[in-house]
């Protein structure tokens, strides 16, 4: 499902560099998510954003920014990168007053040395 | 706090043998709750949710699943396991009603055997 796209795909740093994550959706849902993923924790939120205007920290977000560049774009920063970063990171999106689920992201394979 | 618990870390099942996946939730109010599926390198898709109406659900791929209320679970079933049904399997609830956020299970990892 290529509705919702993240770039890159893989990625391997060093400790301390600044990392973007990018997520785009050509879906024209209006609410946008980022997610870890960590084997035997599932998924928990790191930020989430009803509009552009509108940025909501979730439950993980220490040492990670983000910005709403416009409804389609998403895009997940960690300032100064952490071994314990090492994860699988997606994006979601979703059209806000609705039932209508999550739709993901293929995902980010970040690992950080 | 509102959460959701999958109890079992890996399902084997043979080709062919019915698949029930474990899922209990926590909650207060009325639960909404969903499955997903993924599979490797990709991210998550989804199955299928229970909001209200009937306990039980039918989802994609030939998945339903049973709401009981009684026993707090929504465990994910198929009637016959296929060996492309083998990937992980996550339960989710709705923990707030405004902003739609989502609390995952650990996840659990299904292995069809041929």
């Amino acid at each position: 499902d290529a509705d919702v796209t993240q770039t890159p795909r893989n990625r391997i740093t060093k400790t301390g560099k600044r990392i973007m994550l990018e997520c785009s959706q050509t879906k024209g849902h209006d609410r946008m998510y980022w997610y870890r993923q960590d084997p035997g924790l599932g998924l928990r939120l790191i930020y989430y954003s009803f509009d552009v205007k509108d940025i909501n920290k979730g439950e993980i977000s220490d040492g990670y920014s983000v910005s709403r560049q416009a409804q389609a774009k998403f895009s997940l920063s960690l300032e100064s990168a952490i071994p314990n970063q090492t994860a699988l990171y997606f994006c979601a999106t979703r059209m806000g007053r609705t039932n209508q689920p999550q739709h993901f992201g293929d995902g980010t394979r970040l690992s950080i040395l | 706090a509102q959460s959701v618990a999958q109890p079992e870390d890996q399902v084997n099942v043979a080709e062919g043998n019915p698949l029930t996946v474990k899922c209990t939730y926590s909650v207060s109010g009325n639960p909404y709750l969903f499955w997903y599926v993924q599979y490797p390198n990709r991210g998550l898709q989804f199955l299928l949710k229970y909001i209200t109406g009937d306990n039980l659900v039918k989802g994609s791929y030939g998945f339903e699943a049973e709401f009981n209320k009684s026993q707090t679970s929504f465990h994910l079933k198929k009637p016959s396991a296929l060996v492309s049904d083998s990937a992980l399997y996550f339960c989710a609830v709705r923990v707030s009603y405004g902003n739609n956020r989502l609390a995952f299970g650990k996840g659990n990892q299904v292995v069809v055997i041929p």
